[in-house]
């Protein structure tokens, strides 16, 4: 069965002060694995598809990366907009995408 | 482009009514899903629809219903609601099949079944 963990479950951060989060999954045969952003009383909000080992995406302050086993998104120098819940989601084959139950991270002025 | 439109917004049932959950999207996509999101648990496939014309069971079917209306609209129906329905709704639509294509997500609709 296809099982994803993310940690922290929250996150407290100062603005400026990096971090990274961290998306832990066993899926057989990852044929990618998706991150999003999830405001209060809103729906996830799509950040970055990372399909192979080694594979790095960027955007603004968000780095996400991919292993065999993990993935992370590393948040550098936080503003309080950036405060959200992150979701993960590996696609483990035809018909199954695994949502995480998320990180909720708050960025404090 | 609005992308993927949920109604209603909010809703309250009691035990035993049935209502219809309507979703659109206007980005062409083939792919139509609905998940529900309850605390504690992340998002969670009820049905999906590979494209115009089939409909499949996800992860958690029992007591919904579905209809692909046409490439664009993809409803959820609840017949008889229970308690156990009361969450989070999410429709989300793909430009492929086969979940390895990028979902976008509607707003969500709030059902309370008491």
């Amino acid at each position: 069965e296809d099982q994803v963990t993310q940690s922290p479950e929250a996150l407290r951060l100062q603005e400026g002060e990096s971090s990274s989060l961290n998306c832990s999954y066993t899926v057989s045969g990852l044929r990618g694995l998706f991150w999003y952003r999830q405001d209060p009383g809103k729906g996830p909000e799509f950040l970055f598809t990372l399909y192979s080992a080694g594979e790095e995406k960027e955007k603004e302050r968000l780095k996400a990366t991919l292993t065999k086993k993990e993935s992370f998104l590393h948040i550098t120098a936080p503003k309080p907009e950036d405060s959200a819940t992150y979701l993960c989601a590996p696609s483990g084959g035809y018909q199954k995408v695994t949502f995480g139950i998320g990180t909720k991270l708050q960025v404090i002025p | 482009n609005a992308g993927v439109t949920q109604t209603p917004k909010f809703q309250v049932l009691k035990t035993g009514q049935s209502m219809t959950l309507q979703c659109a999207q206007d980005m062409n996509h083939n792919s139509m899903y609905w998940y529900r999101q309850d605390p504690g648990m992340g998002l969670r496939l009820i049905y999906y629809s590979a494209s115009e014309g089939t409909t499949d069971k996800g992860e958690v079917p029992n007591g919904y219903n579905v209809s692909r209306l046409n490439k664009r609209e993809f409803s959820l129906r609840l017949e008889s609601a229970a308690p156990s329905q009361t969450s989070v709704y999410f429709c989300a639509s793909s430009e492929a099949s086969g979940f390895t294509d990028t979902q976008y997500f509607g707003p969500g609709t709030r059902l309370t079944v008491l």
